[in-house]
């Protein structure tokens, strides 16, 4: 069945990188997302990429996808403590409804 | 623009009572819509979605059900609630039909204390 996957944690430096993963398992998916949740708030969408895309960048993020291995990472460079919350990924098979979410990864910025 | 609230922001039921989440949307039209439940340390589940006014289409079979009684409305409900039913709710929106540009929209959320 559909599945996508993230860890759980991820705890970065201010002024460093971060990079954030995911797996997913529906070679059907067509649309990847990535989400920012800030604490007690919704979901904010925060870019996404087609699966005929290979990397999307925008401003400070940098989305990366592996087809092959179903893999899409979100880089966010020069990480702020602003950046601090948890971060989805979702996917979607074309031209359905049903977009299907990850667990969610906690990022920790320390000043 | 549009904007989609949620009400109320928080509340404590005790097992058995029932339930009422509302959700609207404002600044746009035909709309569809969606109801999320995010429990603790798990990602979003999709409950319902809908396409238009009384259309409602369930992807979990549970004690919860759902209504669209006017375009902009998305209502979350139940008639006795479980301790399982905790959790933070998310509606959403998006516009046309699924593809590219149909990016969902979540509103605040309405936290769920189920004692």
């Amino acid at each position: 069945g559909e599945d996508v996957e993230q860890s759980l944690f991820l705890s970065v430096r201010e002024g460093d990188s971060s990079v954030i993963n995911c797996t997913y398992t529906d070679s059907s998916s067509t649309y990847l997302y990535w989400y920012k949740q800030e604490p007690g708030a919704g979901l904010q969408l925060l870019t996404y990429i087609f699966s005929n895309m290979d990397m999307k960048q925008d401003q400070r993020l940098t989305v990366l996808l592996n087809k092959k291995d179903k893999h899409l990472s979100l880089r966010i460079a020069d990480t702020q403590t602003g950046d601090s919350a948890i971060y989805f990924c979702a996917e979607k098979e074309t031209g359905g409804f049903k977009t299907i979410f990850g667990a969610g990864t906690r990022l920790f910025v320390k000043a | 623009s549009q904007t989609i609230h949620q009400w109320p922001a928080t509340l404590v039921q005790p097992v058995g009572s029932p339930l009422s989440l509302e959700c609207t949307v404002e600044g746009t039209s035909n709309p569809n819509l969606y109801w999320y439940r995010q429990a603790a340390g798990r990602g979003l589940q999709l409950l319902f979605y809908s396409v238009g006014i009384g259309q409602i289409s369930s992807e979990v079979p549970q004690n919860l059900s759902a209504s669209r009684p006017q375009d902009r409305q998305f209502i979350l409900s139940s008639k006795k609630l479980l301790l399982s039913d905790s959790g933070f709710y998310l509606c959403a929106w998006s516009r046309g039909r699924p593809g590219p540009q149909e990016t969902q929209y979540f509103g605040p959320g309405t936290r769920l204390l189920v004692l």
